[in-house]
C-alpha cells in the first residue's frame, strides 16, 4: 500500500540554523513527490515538487529537497531557516492515474529566535 | 485566476444535524479532490472527481457523506446526522488532466460538531 512517514512530529531550529526535514515513502512505481507547507489557519502551499529527472529539486522561499530512490526519501532542506519559516511542513505521494496525493502525519517547525 | 475557494471557512453545528460544504475549483481544472484533515494529521483523501463524474471514494466517506459535482464546475460535500468525530477541516483540491501539474488547494472548511 502506498504510504508517506515523516518520522519527526516536532522539529526545533534557531534561526540561521540549517534544516533538514525527513520523510520516506512507499510506492510501487515512480513516485509523484511534493512538499507543502501550513502556517496556522492556512491552506497548504507548495513548497517543491518532484516528477522525474533532476533529482535535486529546488522551490520556493530557498527550499530544496533531493529524490533518493534507495532510500525511499525525499528530504526536505534549507540552508539557513528564517523566523517566518515556522509551520507545520506536509510530504505527499501523488498516485499515478487519479494523481490523489497521499499525505504524511506533518513536522511542526519551530524556530527560535 | 482567483484560487480555489472554499465556503463556509467554519462552521459550528449540533451532532445530529446535516451540513453542506461548497468547493469552487480554477475554473479550468477538471479534476477535484475532497480531503479531510484532522488536528495533528496530515489530509486524507476523500473524493475524486473528473469533471461531473465521481470517479473514486475513501473508505473513509461512510454513507453518511455525499458529494457532487454538477455540470463539473463547483462541488459539494454533505454530511447527514453529523457526529463529533466529523469535525475536521475539509480541504479542497484542484488540477489540470496533465500529469505532471499539481493539486491546488482552498483554504478549507472548519467544522466544529458540538
Amino acid at each position: 500500500a502506498q504510504s508517506v512517514t515523516q518520522p519527526d512530529i516536532h522539529i526545533t531550529v534557531s534561526e540561521g540554523a540549517s534544516l533538514e526535514l525527513r520523510c520516506n515513502y512507499s510506492y510501487g512505481a515512480t513516485p509523484y513527490l511534493f512538499w507543502y507547507v501550513q502556517s496556522p489557519g492556512q491552506g497548504l502551499q507548495l513548497l517543491l515538487k518532484y516528477f522525474s529527472g533532476d533529482t535535486l529539486v529546488q522551490g520556493i522561499k530557498g527550499f530544496e529537497a533531493e529524490f533518493k530512490r534507495s532510500q525511499s526519501s525525499f528530504n526536505l532542506r534549507k540552508p539557513s531557516v528564517h523566523w517566518s519559516d515556522a509551520a507545520e511542513y506536509f510530504c505527499a505521494v501523488g498516485a499515478s492515474g487519479t494523481y490523489k496525493y497521499i499525505f504524511g502525519t506533518g513536522t511542526r517547525l519551530k524556530v527560535l529566535a | 485566476d482567483t484560487g480555489v475557494s472554499q465556503n463556509p471557512r467554519h462552521k459550528i453545528t449540533k451532532r445530529g444535524q446535516n451540513v453542506t460544504f461548497r468547493c469552487d475549483p480554477i475554473s479550468e481544472h477538471n479534476r477535484l479532490y475532497w480531503y479531510r484533515q484532522t488536528l495533528g494529521q496530515g489530509p486524507e483523501f476523500l473524493t475524486y472527481f473528473q469533471n461531473e463524474a465521481q470517479l473514486e471514494k475513501s473508505r473513509l466517506l461512510s454513507d453518511r457523506f455525499s458529494a457532487e459535482r454538477p455540470k463539473g464546475s463547483f462541488s459539494t460535500l454533505e454530511i447527514q446526522r453529523t457526529e463529533q468525530g466529523d469535525s475536521a477541516m475539509y480541504l479542497c483540491a484542484s488540477k489540470t488532466p496533465d500529469r505532471i501539474d499539481t493539486q491546488y488547494f482552498g483554504p478549507g472548511t472548519r467544522l466544529t460538531v458540538l
